[in-house]
């Protein structure tokens, strides 16, 4: 059975700090995608990005990046310099390969982030 | 703009009373989801439509039924709502048309009290 664990219910900083968003996720799949997405206040989910179990290149996106490491089974997501706007819950989820109908996302319980001024 | 829309954003029902939630999709995807998260806890999938195949989770209850039309649009039904259905209900999209994994689209959610 696949699962998905963020070990950090809530997380507070102050803006322009570093953060880091663990996940950590089991699966007896070979092939298998992995997903941050980012929830805010106003309750929809937002895609923030999909890595496939092939490809543990580390991944920069202005100030979002992405840590995937196969070895530890952890797909972490830092946050540079933080921002008010970023105060959320993100959530970390786990595909396995497309089988024939959907591609059901498998997600963690979630880590809620607030940045303060 | 291409999106996800869920209408309404809140809808309050009495308890037993039958209520319909919408969700509709400009992005022409072939497959659509409704999920249910209650609060502080990560969204649950209820059930899925592959074009006009319906996929429903085992554990999902029978008082939560689905249409879908046509491709544009999914309505989740509760038959009969009980107080411990009050949650956020999330339409989402994907495009499968190919192997892999797609990232899902989500709508901004219909906020459910049952009273």
């Amino acid at each position: 059975a696949q699962k998905v664990t963020q070990a950090q219910t809530e997380i507070s900083v102050v803006e322009k700090e570093d953060v880091t968003l663990d996940c950590v996720y089991e699966t007896r799949d070979t092939t298998y995608y992995l997903f941050w997405y980012k929830q805010p206040p106003s309750g929809e989910l937002v895609f923030l990005i999909r890595r496939n179990s092939f490809d543990e290149q580390n991944e920069i996106s202005g100030r979002y990046s992405w840590n995937f490491q196969k070895s530890t089974s952890s797909f972490n997501f830092t946050i540079t310099a933080s921002q008010v706007v970023d105060s959320a819950v993100y959530f970390c989820a786990l595909s396995e390969a497309y089988t024939g109908t959907a591609s059901k996302l498998t997600f963690g319980t979630g880590t809620r982030l607030q940045v303060t001024l | 703009d291409a999106m996800v829309i869920q209408n309404p954003r809140y809808q309050v029902t009495q308890f037993g009373k039958p209520v319909t939630l919408s969700c509709s999709q400009t992005l022409n995807h072939n497959v659509m989801y409704w999920y249910q998260q209650k609060s502080s806890q990560a969204p649950k999938l209820l059930f899925h439509y592959y074009d006009k195949d319906f996929n429903n989770e085992a554990d999902t209850p029978d008082n939560f039924q689905s249409r879908r039309p046509n491709t544009s649009f999914c309505f989740l039904d509760i038959r009969s709502p009980g107080l411990g259905d009050a949650a956020m209900y999330l339409c989402a999209t994907s495009s499968l048309l190919s192997q892999g994994a797609h990232e899902q689209y989500f709508g901004p959610g219909t906020r459910l009290t049952v009273t």
